[in-house]
């Protein structure tokens, strides 16, 4: 089936820098856009999402924006700090398979 | 509380040992799916149902069977488990399928076949 594209698949940065994680994908009639963050030995957990009618969606230090003419989405992550050291992964819009993962490690 | 519960938790077993990791949710959702979690692969998707009865194959099937009987349940079945089936398993329901709303998730099984 159609994939999503997820980059990088490692990530390490200095806390209080900022992250950004980006999906492509293939499907044109997409509509949702969630990203989500597993923890060490946890399940995903949904973080943040949007949907196609916005570009962006801010929560608190994370936000998503969107471009659907690049079909690509990202997640910003700013002010990193260590407890946002996890494993990342967006999911390929409008069906429930995911990328690849982006391993995040933000040093103290 | 909302949730999704998986049991067990760790599993050790032997080639050829039919065994059933449950999974069950609370939150009266209609789609579940199964996936399977191995180091560099990323979250692959074994099987999901879309209803109660309504089951169809994710990208890695080979080797596992599901069943819905009721809307809550959706058990995993490994009828003659190999060692390549070691793995971290994740379930995982949504109000809907088709990728369009949140996927919540149980907190993984851990298999081991020997």
């Amino acid at each position: 089936g159609e994939n999503v594209e997820q980059h990088p698949s490692t990530l390490s940065v200095q806390e209080g820098d900022s992250a950004v994680i980006k999906c492509t994908y293939s499907d044109s009639a997409s509509n949702y856009f969630p990203w989500y963050k597993q923890e060490l030995g946890k399940g995903p957990q949904l973080i943040i999402d949007i949907r196609s009618n916005v570009g962006e969606k801010k929560d608190q230090r994370i936000a998503v924006t969107l471009n659907k003419t690049a079909k690509h989405f990202s997640l910003h992550i700013t002010e990193t700090q260590p407890e946002d050291s996890a494993v990342y992964f967006c999911a390929n819009p409008g069906k429930s398979t995911f990328g690849d993962g982006t391993t995040l490690t933000v040093k103290p | 509380e909302a949730q999704v519960t998986q049991n067990p938790r760790y599993l050790i077993t032997v080639t050829g040992k039919k065994l059933t990791v449950t999974c069950s949710q609370n939150m009266n959702h209609e789609y579940m799916s199964w996936y399977r979690q191995d180091p560099g692969l990323g979250l692959r998707q074994i099987y999901y149902s879309m209803n109660v009865e309504v089951t169809d194959k994710g990208d890695v099937p080979e080797g596992y069977k599901v069943s819905r009987k009721e809307k809550r349940n959706f058990p995993l079945i490994l009828e003659s488990p190999s060692p390549n089936q070691t793995s971290l398993y994740f379930c995982a329901s949504s109000s809907s399928g088709q990728g369009s709303y949140e996927q919540y998730f149980g907190p993984g099984t851990r298999l081991t076949v020997t």
